[in-house]
């Protein structure tokens, strides 16, 4: 089965600008999530979909980041304006069911976002 | 909230044997994973353990204790491809799993 595909895998933007990030899970997998990695630090956690409805956003950092899932298929993560912090790798992960204990989640490549 | 600790580097010799250590404060314990991400690349699933003690998987091995708190991810017989970040993440009956800093771990010839 294809993995999961994040587009792009790099982008620079100016700081101001919006850049929307675009993830597809692996195929019936209902469960995906938003983390991204800042600086070197921990991969956070950002917000979990089931299918199409959000269960969890407690991770987003701000109004600037909205996420969407329409359909319950890919996922976009847009952030407007985007400002120099949020530069970072962005993951996205799916798995097909909340309880995901035997495989883990199925991560893409990220995308690594640099906001100048 | 959630506190993972973790080294941040290690560094050991091919053919060796090398433990990196995770602990975790945490409300809601599922359970704990252990992925590896090389360089540019995504995480990848090696464990996951939920009951306290040893679950080996070839030359990969974790350990559990849940009253200490406490992971740890061995790798045995190391190879020069063993090099990369190893992540320790918390499970939560939250329903998400919240990762530690990673180890970078260089094995050298």
């Amino acid at each position: 089965e294809a993995g999961v595909t994040q587009f792009p895998s790099h982008s620079v933007i100016e700081k101001g600008q919006t850049v929307t990030l675009r993830c597809d899970p692996i195929s019936g997998h209902d469960n995906l999530y938003w983390y991204r990695r800042v600086m070197g630090k921990e991969i956070k956690f950002l917000l979990h979909f089931v299918k199409e409805s959000k269960q969890d956003e407690s991770g987003m950092p701000n109004n600037r980041f909205l996420a969407e899932r329409t359909g319950g298929t890919y996922s976009t993560l847009k952030v407007q304006p985007a400002e120099l912090e949020d530069s970072g790798v962005y993951f996205c992960a799916s798995s097909r069911d909340g309880d995901h204990s035997n495989y883990g989640y199925t991560f893409g490549s990220g995308t690594r976002l640099t906001v100048v | 909230g959630q506190n993972i600790d973790q080294p941040t580097e290690m560094t050991a010799t091919e053919g060796a044997i090398v433990q990196i250590n995770c602990t975790y404060q945490t409300s809601g314990f599922n359970g704990l994973f252990w992925y590896q991400q090389h360089a540019g690349e995504a995480p990848t699933f090696l464990s996951y353990n939920v009951l306290d003690g040893l679950e080996e998987k070839g030359r990969f091995s974790s350990f559990l204790s849940r009253s200490k708190g406490y992971s740890y991810l061995l790798l045995k017989e190391l190879q020069m491809k063993d090099s990369a970040s190893y992540l320790c993440a918390v499970w939560t009956n939250a329903g998400k799993s919240t990762f530690g800093d990673g180890t970078t771990l260089t094995v050298k010839p």
